[in-house]
């Protein structure tokens, strides 16, 4: 399972771009990563996953590096409603294995 | 479509107690997951079925948890015998495949006093 590390806490200006590292230095080779993001009580909500290849959809970018041992997601412009804890995994097949999260807070 | 919905959102019971969660996935997908969250955490797989059919199972997942997706539909989660240290959110998600991410319940968050 890949293992991730993720900094606990980072603050973003409302309106600028959020940049969310993470470590994943023991992803196996078929292992997608994987980002989610959960805000208080809720359940995780899916963000964007790639494998090899940066990734774009409506709400983020994902940036692999070519070692594919670690990667960062962007936001490229964050709103108050984007404060949550944003989770980088690995997966494959069916099992996702998440680390501690970081916890984003957009500021106004 | 309604997403996923996990019912009861809330359990307490006491330690010793049996206790049952239901999940009710999206209607097209035949992926569901059964995931548990302890405060500070991330979610931890529990076991996953395609189908009906219970295809892998975490060593997390003792002896006193049991999970059923009769007919490929909704799921069942039992605890027998709770104990303290089942207190977690148990978080239900379905996909279609592996390719697309889950789409997550809310939970069901079990308080065992």
């Amino acid at each position: 399972d890949a293992k991730t590390t993720q900094p606990p806490s980072m603050d973003c200006a409302e309106g600028r771009a959020a940049n969310l590292p993470c470590n994943h230095s023991t992803i196996s080779g078929n292992e997608y990563v994987y980002w989610y993001r959960q805000i208080h009580s809720q359940g995780p909500q899916y963000i964007i996953h790639g494998l090899k290849n940066n990734e774009t959809n409506e709400m983020a970018s994902l940036i692999i590096t070519e070692d594919r041992k670690s990667s960062t997601l962007i936001l490229p412009h964050a709103t108050l409603r984007d404060t949550a804890v944003y989770y980088c995994g690995g997966g494959s097949n069916y099992k996702l294995t998440f680390g501690k999260g970081t916890l984003l807070t957009v500021n106004p | 479509d309604t997403g996923v919905s996990q019912d009861p959102r809330h359990k307490i019971t006491k330690r010793g107690q049996n206790v049952t969660f239901r999940c009710d996935p999206i209607s097209e997908h035949n992926r569901l997951y059964w995931y548990r969250q302890t405060l500070g955490q991330g979610p931890e797989f529990l076991t996953y079925f395609q189908n009906e059919a219970q295809l892998e199972k975490s060593r997390l997942l003792s002896d006193r948890f049991s999970a059923e997706r009769p007919k490929g539909s909704f799921s069942t989660l039992e605890i027998q015998r709770t104990e303290q240290g089942d207190s977690a959110m148990y978080l239900c998600a379905s996909s279609l495949s592996d390719i697309y991410g889950y789409t997550f319940g809310s939970g069901t968050r079990l308080t065992v006093v």
